[in-house]
């Protein structure tokens, strides 16, 4: 079956670092990827996705590039600040409409 | 993107009550999915609300316990029957496939906080 694996949180970092979360999947076919963010309190905001191998996608700073030979979708940012604390998942959907798989979520905290 | 509310943001229950929670999107969307986050974990699939037939229930979720309603292409509702304390969790709406979204990508409601004593 399909499935995504998050690195465990929390990842505590200054400001200004850089900021790395991994991602990897277990699907059929030809998933797409994205990544949620949820802030404290809050409900799920998408962040970014891709759609097909070797995409990229980017918001906020944020980029992941989908890697079909290595089955990833690691998250990235070259500078995190204090408001980018939150719970980030990974997901996958293999369905044209359809139920997206998450993975567990990773909590990141940046402290000024 | 399409905008979701949901009512009530919380709510605190008494065991062997109901609880129905309300999805509103400000447009016609195609699919509308409930999803169920329990507390510091991941969102699970409950099921997908169907417009003008009966939800399809993933597994270990069933109708009896969380009956589903789609009137039309904006709205859903999803109850919590005769709750228990493992019942408290964040419920979460979301959709897919309108003329505000995009191909591919779901919009979640803020979600709502329930707790079960």
């Amino acid at each position: 079956g399909n499935s995504v694996t998050q690195m465990e949180g929390p990842v505590t970092l200054s400001e200004e670092a850089f900021l790395t979360i991994n991602c990897t999947y277990t699907a059929t076919g030809y998933p797409s990827l994205f990544w949620y963010v949820q802030y404290p309190g809050e409900g799920l905001q998408l962040l970014l996705k891709a759609t097909k191998a070797d995409d990229k996608g980017s918001n906020k700073g944020f980029e992941a590039t989908y890697r079909k030979e290595t089955t990833s979708f690691h998250l990235e940012k070259g500078s995190v600040q204090v408001s980018d604390s939150a719970v980030y998942f990974c997901a996958l959907l293999t369905d044209s409409w359809g139920k997206l798989q998450f993975g567990a979520g990773t909590q990141v905290v940046v402290t000024p | 993107s399409a905008v979701i509310s949901q009512k009530p943001s919380r709510d605190i229950c008494q065991r062997g009550t109901s609880l129905t929670i309300q999805c509103q999107v400000d447009s016609q969307v195609t699919m509308m999915f409930w999803y169920r986050q329990q507390p510091g974990q991941s969102l699970t699939l409950i099921a997908t609300a169907n417009q003008g037939s009966e939800a399809t229930y993933e597994s270990g979720f069933v109708i009896d316990k969380f009956p589903i309603s789609r009137p039309n292409l904006t709205f859903s509702t999803l109850t919590v029957s005769n709750m228990s304390p493992e019942d408290s969790s964040i419920y979460l709406c979301s959709a897919e496939g309108g003329q505000e979204t995009s191909f591919n990508e779901q919009f979640f409601g803020p979600g709502t906080r329930l707790t079960v004593l």
